[in-house]
């Protein structure tokens, strides 16, 4: 079955400090990683795809099929980071999304 | 935003009334979904469309229904609303294999 586990409901980090949001996924056929950002009482934003391998606002991700693992990291964290983020596994049947829980993040200046 | 509005924004109700919330697209996107927010539980489906008169079951769909008649309108209906029924609803939206769209959320209080 489809899962998405992000083991960190809360993350505290100084500004500055890198910071690391963990995501796994459970997937038996090629998995789209995602993850969405929520700032405080908006809507979710798209933030990355692994399929892009982009990085936006100093954020990177990369997919480890070995370890079905998705990490979110940043070298420097800033005040502006502090949000909700989802991870999120997209299947190649069903057009269904599978959400992570949520990490909480908090960047203390 | 892709265009995704969802109505209304904020609403009180009691329990056992119905309760239908909307959304609406102007992107012509095909795939629509419905979730609910919960602190602890993250974003839960609760049904989705993939088409007009096309839509199936998500994750917690027991006690809501949906209708699509419109390419661009998703309804989310509580026939009979309870307290657990108490979330931060999010609408979204899909052009095809590519990533969703989120609405701005409806609060919905059941008291």
């Amino acid at each position: 079955a489809q899962r998405v586990t992000q083991p960190e409901k809360l993350l505290s980090v100084f500004k500055g400090a890198p910071v690391e949001l963990k995501c796994n996924y459970s997937y038996s056929g090629s998995p789209e990683l995602f993850w969405y950002v929520q700032y405080s009482r908006q809507r979710l934003q798209l933030l990355l795809r692994h399929i892009s391998r982009e990085s936006i606002k100093g954020f990177t991700a990369d997919l480890n099929k070995g370890e079905t693992s998705f990490h979110l990291k940043k070298p420097f964290a800033q005040e502006e980071d502090s949000a909700m983020y989802y991870c999120a596994l997209g299947t190649t049947t069903g057009n269904q999304f599978y959400f992570g829980t949520g990490t909480s993040l908090t960047v203390i200046p | 935003d892709a265009g995704i509005t969802q109505s209304p924004r904020h609403k009180v109700t009691e329990t056992g009334t119905p309760v239908t919330l909307r959304c609406h697209q102007t992107e012509n996107h095909r795939y629509m979904y419905w979730y609910r927010q919960d602190p602890g539980h993250g974003l839960r489906l609760i049904h989705y469309s993939y088409g007009v008169k096309d839509t199936d079951k998500g994750e917690v769909s027991d006690g809501y229904s949906v209708s699509r008649s419109k390419t661009e309108d998703f309804l989310l209906t509580l026939e009979s609303a309870t307290s657990s029924q108490t979330s931060v609803y999010f609408c979204a939206t899909q052009p095809g294999t590519d990533t969703q769209y989120f609405g701005p959320g409806t609060r919905l209080t059941v008291l």
